[in-house]
C-alpha cells in the first residue's frame, strides 16, 4: 500500500536559517512520482515540484533543493538560508503507475514556522 | 488568467442535512480531484474525475458521500445527512492531463457540521 510518512510535525527555526523537511514514502510500484507541495496561512495548496522514480538526481530551485534517495526511500526538502515567507505546511505525496498515478497520496505535512 | 474556485467558502449547517459543494477547474483541465483535510490533517483522497472516464471513488468514507462533474467542467461533492465528523475543509484540485501532472488547488470550502 501506499504512504507517506513526515515524521516532523511542527518545526521552528530562526529566518536565515538553513531547515530540512524529511518525507519518508512506501510504495511495491517500481515507477512512481513524488512531490512536495506547500500550503501557506492562506490555505491555498501550490505545487512546488515533481521527481519520476528514475530520476535520483537532486534538484536546486533558488533557496529551495531536494534529496531523493531511493536505497533510503526518502524525498528531502531543504530551505536555505529561510525566510518569514517561508512559515507554511508543506505536504510530501507520492502517486504510482498502478494507479496510473490518479491517485495521489498526501503525508500529513510539516508546519514550518520561521521567526524573524 | 483564473484558477480553481470553490463555494461556498464557508458552509454552516446542521446534523443531518444535505450540502453540495462547487468546483470549478480551470478552463481545459481534464483531470479534477476532491479531498478532504481535517483539522491539523494532510490531504484524504476522495474521488477523481478524468475526462470521461468512470470517476475513481476508492477515496468516498461513506455512501453519504458523492460527486459529479458534468460536461467535464463543474463539479460537485454533495454529502447526504451530515454527520459532525463531516467537519473538514474540502479541496477542490485539476490537473491539465492528470497522470500525476502537477494539481492546481483551489481555496477549499470548510464545512460545520453542528
Amino acid at each position: 500500500a501506499q504512504k507517506v510518512t513526515q515524521a516532523q510535525t511542527e518545526i521552528s527555526v530562526v529566518e536565515k536559517e538553513d531547515v530540512t523537511l524529511d518525507c519518508v514514502y512506501e510504495t511495491r510500484d517500481t515507477t512512481y512520482y513524488l512531490f512536495w507541495y506547500k500550503q501557506p496561512p492562506s490555505g491555498e495548496l501550490v505545487f512546488l515540484i515533481r521527481r519520476n522514480s528514475f530520476d535520483e538526481q537532486n534538484e536546486i530551485s533558488g533557496r529551495y533543493s531536494w534529496n531523493f534517495q531511493k536505497s533510503t526511500s526518502s524525498f528531502n526538502f531543504t530551505i536555505t538560508a529561510s525566510q518569514v515567507v517561508d512559515s507554511a505546511v508543506y505536504f510530501c505525496a507520492l502517486s504510482e503507475a498502478g494507479t496510473s498515478y490518479d491517485k495521489v497520496i498526501f503525508g500529513p505535512g510539516t508546519s514550518l514556522s520561521v521567526i524573524p | 488568467g483564473a484558477g480553481v474556485s470553490q463555494s461556498p467558502s464557508n458552509k454552516v449547517t446542521e446534523k443531518g442535512k444535505d450540502v453540495e459543494l462547487r468546483c470549478d477547474p480551470i478552463s481545459g483541465h481534464t483531470a479534477l480531484y476532491w479531498y478532504r483535510q481535517s483539522l491539523g490533517q494532510g490531504l484524504e483522497f476522495l474521488i477523481y474525475f478524468q475526462g470521461n472516464s468512470a470517476p475513481d471513488k476508492s477515496g468516498l468514507p461513506s455512501d453519504r458521500f458523492s460527486a459529479e462533474r458534468t460536461g467535464g467542467s463543474v463539479s460537485t461533492l454533495t454529502i447526504q445527512r451530515t454527520q459532525q465528523e463531516d467537519s473538514a475543509v474540502y479541496l477542490c484540485a485539476s490537473s491539465l492531463v492528470g497522470g500525476g501532472s502537477e494539481q492546481f488547488f483551489g481555496p477549499g470550502t470548510r464545512l460545520t457540521v453542528l
